[in-house]
């Protein structure tokens, strides 16, 4: 079964400033998708970044970008120019790529990120 | 507006009263699940279905059932809530088998048992 693991319950980041948020996940496939998601006070689930185990470049979103190291099974994310608004649980996902199957997303623990003016 | 809509977005009720949660998307999407969120847990998956009447259980199942009788429509239902059922729900949708494929979550029920 897939896990997807974040060890950090808490980070804080002053304005401006960049900031990482750390994921590892363990998989026997060898196609399949990550996110990560937002979830901000208001509960909604809003997708800031996705990325394709195929492809070797890393995504970016604006100020929103990863680093993914497939062979380390490591992704995380980078916010730079951090804004107040980015404060907001943040939880790596993973989603195996083959149709006919449950198209699961199995969720890490969440992060809390807090944003210092 | 592609959407998910989840009704209600709170709810209160008490030990063994029935209640049913309604999930529906205007997207046409095959794929529907519910997920429960629980404080340091991340989101787990309760139930799935890949497509009108077929469904199956996922990785929290006890306690839930669901049907999907219309494409659009895949309601929670909760025959007897008990306590250790207290969560954040989110139902989402996706097509299947698509290369760009998203999952849109609903806004969420936040369900109190009691």
């Amino acid at each position: 079964a897939q896990t997807v693991t974040q060890s950090q319950p808490e980070m804080s980041v002053q304005e401006a400033e960049t900031v990482t948020l750390s994921c590892t996940y363990d998989t026997s496939e060898s196609d399949y998708y990550l996110f990560w998601y937002k979830q901000p006070p208001s509960r909604q689930m809003i997708l800031v970044i996705r990325q394709e185990a195929y492809k070797q470049q890393n995504a970016t979103e604006n100020r929103f970008s990863v680093n993914f190291q497939k062979a380390a099974k490591s992704f995380s994310l980078k916010i730079s120019d951090s804004q107040l608004g980015d404060a907001a649980m943040y939880f790596c996902a993973y989603q195996p790529s083959y149709t006919g199957a449950n198209s699961k997303l199995t969720f890490g623990k969440g992060i809390t990120l807090s944003v210092r003016p | 507006e592609a959407q998910v809509t989840q009704n209600p977005r709170y709810l209160i009720t008490v030990t063994g009263k029935k209640l049913t949660v309604t999930c529906s998307q205007n997207m046409n999407h095959e794929y529907m699940s519910w997920y429960r969120q629980d404080p340091g847990l991340g989101l787990r998956q309760i139930y799935y279905s890949m497509n009108v009447e077929v469904t199956d259980k996922g990785d929290v199942p006890e306690g839930y059932k669901v049907s999907r009788k219309e494409k659009r429509n895949f309601p929670l239902i909760l025959e007897s809530p008990s306590p250790n059922q207290t969560s954040l729900y989110f139902c989402a949708s996706s097509l299947l088998g698509a290369e760009d494929t998203e999952a849109f979550f609903g806004q969420g029920t936040r369900l109190t048992v009691v």
